[in-house]
């Protein structure tokens, strides 16, 4: 599976967007780009995933580059219980979820 | 629905000693994991079931073994147990964990300690 890249921390303030990034320069054509993230030490609650084309669902917007070999998960609108860990994880075969450090989003007031 | 449970939610063992963790989902799904975390660290895949019937290896199944009871239930079995097996396990189960398709749901997780 594909490694990816991801800033270890980021700010973000309230009711603004968080643009959260992601490289997974190595993807292959098979492979989903994922996004969980965990909120203290509870379980990884999943957010969305994609292919090629973008996504949106009720909690976040997934923007994948032309090329692949990039991300973006877009939180519209932040909230302080939206401060987590995010997973970027590339997923090709059999199940399991290849979990990095993640990027520590903390969302302030 | 209640997803993917387990229990306990906390325990403490002391070297040597023997306990299961156990699983459930009731979302009717084929596949199921056990994880485990490390303080600031991400998740590591221990075990995992692709179907009902089916066992295998992850990452790092050293010290473990598995039971995949029905496909509601999958257990994580500590033999003996050891202090670097303390850590935070987790569930997941996956409608079909052999498509790349479909997300895996994570149960709370059992805290586990080992003196």
């Amino acid at each position: 599976d594909a490694k990816t890249t991801q800033p270890p921390s980021m700010d973000c303030a309230e009711g603004r967007a968080a643009n959260l990034p992601c490289n997974h320069s190595t993807i292959s054509g098979n492979e989903y780009v994922y996004w969980y993230r965990q909120i203290h030490s509870q379980g990884p609650q999943y957010i969305i995933h994609g292919l090629k084309n973008n996504e949106t669902n009720e909690m976040a917007s997934l923007i994948i580059t032309e090329d692949r070999k990039s991300s973006t998960l877009i939180l519209p609108h932040a909230t302080l219980r939206d401060t987590a860990v995010y997973y970027c994880i590339v997923k090709r075969s059999q199940g399991n979820l290849i979990f990095g450090k993640g990027t520590k989003l903390s969302v302030k007031p | 629905n209640a997803g993917v449970t387990q229990t306990p939610k906390f325990q403490v063992l002391k070297t040597g000693q023997s306990m299961t963790l156990q699983c459930a989902q009731d979302m009717n799904h084929n596949s199921m994991y056990w994880y485990r975390q490390d303080p600031g660290m991400g998740l590591r895949l221990i075990y995992y079931s692709a179907s009902e019937g089916t066992t295998d290896k992850g990452e790092v199944p050293n010290g473990y073994n598995v039971s995949r009871l029905n496909k509601r239930e999958f257990s994580l079995r500590l033999e003996s147990a050891a202090p670097s097996q303390t850590s935070v396990y987790f569930c997941a189960s996956s409608e079909d964990g052999a498509r790349p398709s479909y997300e895996q749901y994570f149960g709370p997780g059992t805290r586990l300690t080992v003196t």
